[in-house]
């Protein structure tokens, strides 16, 4: 099976615009996860998608959001950026999320504002 | 207020011993613990997990222990080769919420 695809792998954008990420799940996998990696503050959980419903939220602006289309790849957004949202985004899939289920990542998506 | 901890930042272990990387929790309602090896510049990849009503969970050269009763749990690799040089994550949940990291522990195994 192929894993978890992310695209773009490299991203700079200027601060104040915006931004799409996108993430293809492993085939069957219905959940999708999304997470920012920072120096020093380990994977913090932005939010989950199941079945095309957000599950789960984490503590993140509502500058901050996602979708999960009906062949369950996702994207995220985020608006108005800002320079401390350069971070390495990761992206995670599971067969249906939550205990019990491991979660399998891609390679992230490094986005450097200026 | 962190519910999962890893308290070494670091260790250096030498080609061949054992490699023992510590995990606390305090959400007494987790019931699913995984641990996750991380390269830089790239994913998390899953490396093992185990369920609360284990204490022990066992794959080649990994092995995780789960002690409830101390919220603790650890990640044991033996032997240790260099290219098990990485970040490795303990992350933890229960029913549909979202997993849980800890910060991470940087292995470097010494040749």
């Amino acid at each position: 099976k192929a894993g978890v695809t992310q695209t773009p792998r490299y991203l700079i954008k200027t601060r104040g615009q915006q931004v799409t990420l996108s993430c293809s799940p492993i085939s069957g996998h219905r959940s999708v996860s999304w997470y920012q990696q920072t120096p020093g503050q380990g994977l913090q959980f932005l939010f989950e998608y199941f079945s095309e419903t957000q599950r789960n939220k984490g503590n993140f602006p509502g500058r901050f959001s996602g979708r999960q289309f009906s062949n369950s790849r996702s994207e995220m957004n985020v608006s108005t950026l800002e320079l401390g949202d350069s971070a390495l985004y990761l992206c995670a899939s599971s067969l249906r999320g939550g205990s019990g289920y491991e979660q399998y990542f891609g390679p992230g998506t490094r986005l450097t504002v200026t | 207020d962190q519910q999962v901890k890893q308290n070494s930042p670091s260790l250096s272990v030498q080609e061949g011993r054992i490699s023992i990387l510590n995990c606390d929790y305090t959400n007494s309602m987790f019931d699913y613990f995984l641990w996750y090896k991380k390269y830089p510049a790239e994913g998390p990849t899953f490396l093992i997990s185990i369920s609360s009503i284990k204490d022990k969970n066992e794959d080649g050269r990994f092995t995780v222990f789960l002690n409830k009763s101390a919220k603790h749990l650890s990640l044991h690799i033996v032997p240790s080769q260099p290219g098990d040089s990485a970040v490795y994550f303990c992350a933890a949940n229960s029913g549909n919420t979202p997993l849980v990291f800890g910060k991470g522990t940087r292995l470097s195994v010494i040749a």
